[in-house]
């Protein structure tokens, strides 16, 4: 299958502070990506759908000026959690679709710490 | 909007024994359901997905079927095995759209040596 990578794999912040998560598709081109997250023992909760070169749709109670997203190229999009507080603190996880044979693979994820 | 509903929530088997999950979804738009295993503390992964156009894929020991009619779909591992042991999820999505998904639960799937 077609890798997707995340970095970075974890991260501690201060409250406060802002934090940019990257999500690369390695071997395909993903016009569209989305990020995801979990909270433990929990499903996946869809966050936002980052198409290319163009503005993010977020979902309905999900702080679109919090949760800044850029998707800049056909490989790279990023999630900048500005602000941070405790309640930030989760597993963000980007998934990138490919078009070609409409499947969409997930990056490893990124557990964030916010103290 | 769509809804997916997983079950059981655990499973537990022996090694070597069959395991089943089961979801069902709400919009009958939906044309593509994929799985996902996740292993702790990593990123799903896809191991087998199905369209609409057809009931049945299988692969090696992990076969998907798809009922449009009842709206339901199921994975099936055969001969399980202690590796095998990871939270599955089931999704659901229309292609035409952006493709994007919808989650069942999770199952927590326990394989016993």
């Amino acid at each position: 299958g077609a890798v997707v990578s995340q970095h970075p794999s974890w991260v501690i912040c201060k409250s406060g502070t802002s934090v940019k998560i990257e999500c690369r598709s390695l071997d395909f081109q993903a016009t569209t990506m989305f990020w995801y997250r979990q909270f433990p023992k929990q499903s996946l909760m869809l966050m936002a759908t980052s198409n290319e070169g163009s503005k993010a749709t977020y979902e309905q109670g999900v702080e679109k000026d919090k949760f800044l997203i850029n998707h800049a190229s056909l490989t790279l999009s990023t999630l900048t959690v500005t602000s941070a507080h405790p309640e930030d603190s989760s597993f963000y996880i980007c998934s990138a679709r490919d078009m070609p044979r409409d499947e969409q693979y997930f990056g490893p994820g990124t557990r964030l710490t916010v103290t | 909007g769509e809804n997916v509903e997983q079950h059981p929530s655990t499973l537990s088997v022996q090694e070597g024994d069959s395991a089943v999950i089961k979801c069902t979804y709400s919009d009958s738009a939906s044309n593509y359901f994929p799985w996902y295993k996740q292993e702790l503390g990593k990123g799903p992964q896809l191991i087998i997905d199905i369209r609409s156009n057809v009931g049945e894929k299988k692969d090696q020991r992990i076969a998907v079927t798809l009922n449009k009619t009842a709206k339901h779909f199921s994975l099936h591992i055969t001969e399980t095995q202690p590796e095998d042991s990871a939270v599955y999820f089931c999704a659901a999505s229309v292609l035409s759209s952006y493709g994007k998904l919808t989650f069942g639960q999770g199952t927590i799937l326990t394989v016993h040596p």
